[in-house]
C-alpha cells in the first residue's frame, strides 16, 4: 500500500535528550497512530489519535494529530536507552484504509 | 490494550514444506485482519487484507496461490506459505482491527526455510 512521509530516518542522540519525529501525508485521515518496534518483536501502539489537534501523552511519549489532518508528530522527552528502536506512524483514512510511515530508527548512546 | 497472539514465532524447515501461522485477536473481535512481511531494517510491507467471511485482498505482487489466508472467524486468521523456498524467508506480522479499534500487531514470526 501507500506510504506517509516519516521523518527523520534515522536518530543518534545521547541519552537525556528530547526526540522529535513527524508524519506527513497528501490525504486527510480521521486517525493518527504511532507504533514502536522492537528487534524480532511485532509494533506495539503508543499512542492513537482520533481528532484533529488532539494532544495526547503516554509518560514520556506525546504526539498531536495535525490540525490539517495531514499530519502528526511524536516527542520523546529525557530519552533512555530503552526507548531504542524503530517509531512508525501509521493512518487510517475516511475510507478506513491503513497506511504505515517508513519508521525512524532511534539509537540512544548512554 | 488489545492483545494479538501470532503463532509460531519461530519456524525453520525445508524447502518445498508448507508452513501455517496464525493470528489471533484475543480480546476483541477483529472484522479486518492484515498480513504483512518485513524485511530486515525496513517498513512494514502489506501482504493482504481479510474481512471475516470474504476472501482476502492481496497487494500487487503478493501471489495469492502462494499465500493463502483463510479469516474463519472474528477471532481466527491464517496465512499460509506454500511449497516455501528459501527466498520466502522473512518476518510476518499479523494485526488485527476493527471499526473501533486501530491496528494491533502480533509478535510476529520468524521464518527460515533451508
Amino acid at each position: 500500500g501507500q506510504q506517509l512521509n516519516q521523518s527523520p530516518q534515522s536518530m543518534f542522540i545521547q541519552e537525556g535528550e528530547d526526540v522529535s519525529m513527524n508524519c506527513t501525508s497528501s490525504s486527510i485521515f480521521n486517525t493518527w497512530l504511532w507504533y514502536k518496534q522492537d528487534p524480532g518483536e511485532g509494533p506495539v501502539l503508543l499512542i492513537a489519535l482520533y481528532k484533529a489537534g488532539e494532544l495526547t501523552s503516554n509518560g514520556r511519549l506525546t504526539a498531536q494529530f495535525g490540525i490539517t489532518r495531514k499530519d502528526s508528530f511524536l516527542n520523546i522527552s529525557a530519552s533512555i536507552p530503552s526507548d531504542v528502536g524503530i517509531y512508525f506512524c501509521a493512518g487510517r483514512d475516511t475510507g478506513n484504509q491503513f497506511y504505515f510511515g517508513t519508521g525512524t530508527s532511534l539509537t540512544v548512546i548512554p | 490494550g488489545a492483545v494479538v497472539s501470532q503463532h509460531p514465532s519461530r519456524v525453520i524447515c525445508k524447502s518445498g514444506t508448507s508452513v501455517k501461522i496464525e493470528c489471533r485477536s484475543l480480546d476483541f473481535q477483529a472484522t479486518t485482519m492484515f498480513w504483512y512481511r518485513q524485511f530486515p531494517k525496513k517498513s512494514l510491507m502489506l501482504m493482504a487484507t481479510s474481512n471475516e467471511g470474504s476472501k482476502a485482498t492481496y497487494e500487487q505482487g503478493v501471489e495469492k496461490d502462494k499465500f493463502l489466508i483463510n479469516h474463519a472467524s472474528l477471532t481466527l486468521s491464517t496465512l499460509t506459505v506454500t511449497s516455501a523456498h528459501p527466498e520466502d524467508s522473512s518476518f510476518y506480522i499479523c494485526s488485527a482491527a476493527d471499526i473501533n479499534q486501530p491496528q494491533h500487531f502480533g509478535d510476529g514470526t520468524r521464518l527460515s526455510i533451508l
